[in-house]
């Protein structure tokens, strides 16, 4: 069974600072990664899908990147804000599955 | 577009009680699923539809049914609840398979506590 660990699972920075969020995976058998931001009380919202055959996706802020064959994700977020503060979840998809296995999440706060 | 919604937003049940959570999306999806996310584990696959007609299980459908009579609703039924499903259940939708790498759209969620 696909196992997604994120570590930490709590993480304070104070404003501007870039930081780095880790995501790691037990079956590098994957057909994507997905890191997705939930904030308290409400859904998630996916903030970059990364196929098995890329290495990293960028949007904005963001850059995401993929090393199957270590079975690492990691997300970084430059020039953190106060607005970035989050629960931040990868999810993996193996292929021909349907199910997304995520991690647990690292609760992000940026201080002012 | 209102995307993925959800009702009710808070539930509370007795031990052996029925419900229905609904789930409803406005974007002409394919696939939709639900799921529960409980605290140090992550959110887990319950059920999930690839269209309407067809409904398959997850990782954790013990104590769940599910139907997809239209494109547009998902429900998710608890016929005798227990304890062990307090959990906030989300309802995620998108637009067309998972296999083909979609992104999925979350509802809020239902925050749902069973004494």
């Amino acid at each position: 069974k696909q196992e997604v660990t994120q570590i930490p699972a709590a993480l304070s920075v104070p404003e501007g600072e870039n930081l780095v969020l880790n995501c790691s995976f037990t079956d590098s058998a994957i057909y994507n990664l997905q890191w997705f931001r939930q904030d308290p009380g409400k859904g998630l919202t996916s903030l970059l899908l990364i196929q098995s055959s890329q290495r990293e996706q960028t949007s904005g802020r963001l850059n995401a990147s993929l090393d199957k064959s270590s079975g690492r994700s990691t997300l970084y977020i430059a020039a953190s804000q106060p607005g970035d503060s989050a629960t931040y979840l990868c999810a993996v998809r193996l292929g021909g599955a349907n199910n997304l296995f995520f991690g647990t999440g690292t609760r992000l706060t940026v201080i002012p | 577009n209102a995307g993925v919604t959800q009702t009710p937003k808070f539930q509370v049940l007795k031990t052996g009680q029925s419900m229905t959570l609904q789930c409803a999306q406005d974007m002409n999806h394919e696939y939709m699923s639900w799921y529960r996310q409980d605290p140090g584990m992550g959110l887990r696959l319950i059920h999930y539809s690839v269209g309407a007609g067809i409904t398959d299980q997850g990782e954790v459908p013990n104590g769940y049914n599910v139907s997809r009579s239209t494109t547009e609703d998902f429900p998710l039924r608890l016929l005798s609840a227990a304890p062990s499903q307090t959990s906030v259940y989300f309802c995620a939708s998108s637009y067309s398979t998972l296999l083909a790498g979609e992104t999925q759209y979350f509802g809020p969620g239902t925050r749902l506590l069973v004494l």
